[in-house]
């Protein structure tokens, strides 16, 4: 069953700490994004990658790092720079073709006091 | 930044009524136009999706209508169910990069 897995669903971490989350997909696509939201704000990019080894900044990069050393695999790692890290982070993918359609994954809540 | 402005942030309608959500967009360059629907707890689905070329598309319930000019288009959703209470976002994509603006959410909820 084809989709996008992220792990784990809730998170709590202390602050000061750098925490990564997880985002794996089984579809085949080229393309993989970062979201995140919060209420009131809709969903805002972080980052996202269109092909392996390379990814670009979104509108959100701040306090936030990634990488693409898989093409099933785009972790994003919240760092202690991130003034304000608890949201709910989204994982998404996408052929990356011009309008091909965005499956998300069911998401993590990250929670940090 | 590039914007996709959506209204209204919430919206009740009584069960078999229409519900009516409106984005607007301001850079040209943008060429495809989904909407997402998204429960508690999930990541969003699409929903439907337009480009400019085309006025209007419908999906069973759900149309989508484009106004090019005025840079605006709206989600309808017919005889409106309680199963569809559930927050929709438009989106846009492209203008001039590979990625998705979304508009702030509509959280919509269908009353019996």
């Amino acid at each position: 069953d084809g989709g996008i897995t992220q792990s784990p669903k809730y998170l709590f971490r202390k602050e000061g700490q750098n925490v990564t989350l997880s985002c794996e997909q089984n579809l085949n696509h080229d393309a993989m994004y970062w979201y995140r939201q919060d209420p009131g704000q809709g969903l805002r990019l972080i980052y996202y990658s269109q092909i392996v080894n390379d990814f670009q900044k979104g509108d959100i990069a701040e306090g936030y790092s990634v990488s693409r050393e898989k093409k099933e695999s785009f972790p994003l790692t919240v760092t202690s720079a991130q003034k304000n890290p608890t949201a709910f982070y989204l994982c998404a993918s996408s052929t990356g073709t011009g309008g091909s359609p965005l499956h998300f994954g069911n998401g993590t809540r990250l929670t940090v006091t | 930044q590039q914007q996709v402005k959506q209204s209204p942030q919430s919206l009740i309608v009584q069960k078999g009524g229409i519900s009516i959500i409106n984005c607007a967009y301001e850079n040209t360059a943008f060429d495809y136009f989904p909407w997402y629907q998204q429960f508690p707890g999930k990541g969003p689905a699409l929903l439907i999706a337009i480009r400019p070329d085309v006025s209007e598309k419908k999906e069973g319930r759900f149309t989508i209508s484009f106004n090019k000019s005025a840079k605006q288009f709206s989600l309808h959703i017919m005889d409106s169910q309680p199963g569809d209470s559930a927050t929709y976002f438009c989106a846009a994509w492209g203008g001039g990069e590979n990625k998705l603006t979304f508009g702030t959410g509509t959280q919509l909820k269908v009353e019996l």
